[in-house]
Order: C-alpha cells, then sequence, then structure tokens
C-alpha cells in the first residue's frame, strides 16, 4: 500500500507568518510522529499520537508549534508566526503500536 | 538524556570494505533501531534489537548491542556505492517516541 505521505514538499515563508504542514500515515497506524531535523543534525522529536490517547507534546520547543489529528488519521503540524530558526526539515511517521516507525518524505521550510 | 551519540561522525572507506558504526546511550532501552537516511529526506528502517538480544542480522547489516556498556554497533559488510547515506541509530526508553542520535555519514567510494 501507500507510504507515509506528506505536503507540501517544499514551503517558503516569511518571517511571522503562518504555516501549515501536512502528513497523511499509512492505513491502519495509530501511532503517528512529527520530527524535526536541521541541516546536518539529527532528528529532534516534537510529537506523538497514539489513537485517542492524549499526545505527547513534550518535544514541542515553543507555544508556536500545534499539531492537530483528525479522526485518527491525517495530522497537521501548525507553526505561527514562524521564526528563522523555525527553517529545517519536517518529517512525519508512523506506526503500528511499539513498531518500527516508517518516515515521510519530509517537508522543507525555509524561513526567510 | 537518552540520545543515542553516533561514533565516528564521518566514515570514507571503498566498496568492498566492511564499515562500522556505534552507537552509545545513556538510560536503559525497550529497544534500539537503525535507521538510513538518503539526501537529507526521508529516514529508511533497517534493524530493530530489543533490550533482551545480543545479536541481529539482516542481509548485510549485523547489528549488535551490549546493554552493561549502553552500546551497540551496526556492521555493513561488503559496502557499496549505493549504501553511502547517514546512519541513524534511536533509542525507545519508556514511553513510545524515538530519540534519535545526530548519525554517522557514510561515503563508500567505487
Amino acid at each position: 500500500g501507500a507510504g507515509v505521505s506528506q505536503s507540501p514538499s517544499n514551503k517558503v515563508t516569511e518571517k511571522g507568518k503562518d504555516v501549515e504542514l501536512r502528513c497523511d500515515p499509512i492505513s491502519g497506524h495509530t501511532a503517528l510522529y512529527w520530527y524535526r531535523q536541521s541541516l546536518g543534525q539529527g532528528l529532534e522529536f516534537l510529537i506523538y499520537f497514539q489513537g485517542n490517547s492524549a499526545p505527547d507534546k513534550s518535544g514541542l520547543p515553543s507555544d508556536r508549534f500545534s499539531a492537530e489529528r483528525t479522526g485518527g488519521s491525517v495530522s497537521t503540524l501548525t507553526i505561527q508566526r514562524t521564526q528563522q530558526e523555525d527553517s529545517a526539515v519536517y518529517l512525519c511517521a508512523s506506526s503500528l503500536v511499539r513498531a518500527e516507525q516508517f518516515f515521510g518524505p519530509g517537508t522543507r521550510l525555509t524561513v526567510l | 538524556s537518552q540520545q543515542g551519540e553516533e561514533d565516528p561522525q564521518a566514515l570514507s572507506i571503498q566498496e568492498g570494505e566492511n564499515a562500522t558504526m556505534n552507537c552509545s546511550y545513556k538510560t536503559s532501552i525497550n529497544n534500539l533501531q537503525w535507521y538510513r537516511q538518503n539526501s537529507g529526506r526521508g529516514l529508511v528502517h533497517l534493524i530493530l534489537i530489543r533490550s533482551n538480544e545480543r545479536e541481529k542480522h539482516s542481509g548485510r547489516l549485523r547489528v549488535t548491542l551490549d546493554t552493561s556498556k549502553k552500546s551497540s554497533s551496526l556492521l555493513i559488510t561488503a559496502s557499496r556505492a549505493a549504501d553511502t547515506a547517514s546512519y541513524f541509530c534511536a533509542i525507545r526508553g519508556g514511553s513510545e517516541k524515538l530519540v534519535f542520535g545526530k548519525g554517522t555519514k557514510l561515503t563508500v567510494n567505487p
């Protein structure tokens, strides 16, 4: 079946604007994760959704970042009032419970 | 911090040689996973090794885990140019999230 998809693949925005990044997980995967990867760095955990449980938001860097997952499927990561340090590749992954994570191709965000 | 630390940061070898990458961590783990990333985009899962396992194989890949030393190694045998990528270890502790290291950048020269 189809893998994890993310849109847009690239996003260029001006400082201070809001952006929305979308993730479509693999059908049937109950867990969904968002990560951020800055140039040449490892992945930084942002947020985790599992079924109907309250999400683990412990990785969100500031209150400008939020995410939701509608109907246990599609997720949207929103960054308000973007800053230049928000520039990074945002990666989404999905999995069955306690299983390997399948990653999408990422969204490259550039804040000018 | 649970974060895995890969060593070396960069590795350059000739095609046909073996490549060994190491990962060290600081806390107890449920499992440890290795991922590969090409061209700075999506990651591909390679191997998952549980805390009660010591070694796993998958094709040309061999992963070891030493929980007493809090370390793991990834061995790629008979490397190919197509193995050129960044390799990350990821730690799963008590929660569901994975904590990634900064990766080892492997270059396999033809």
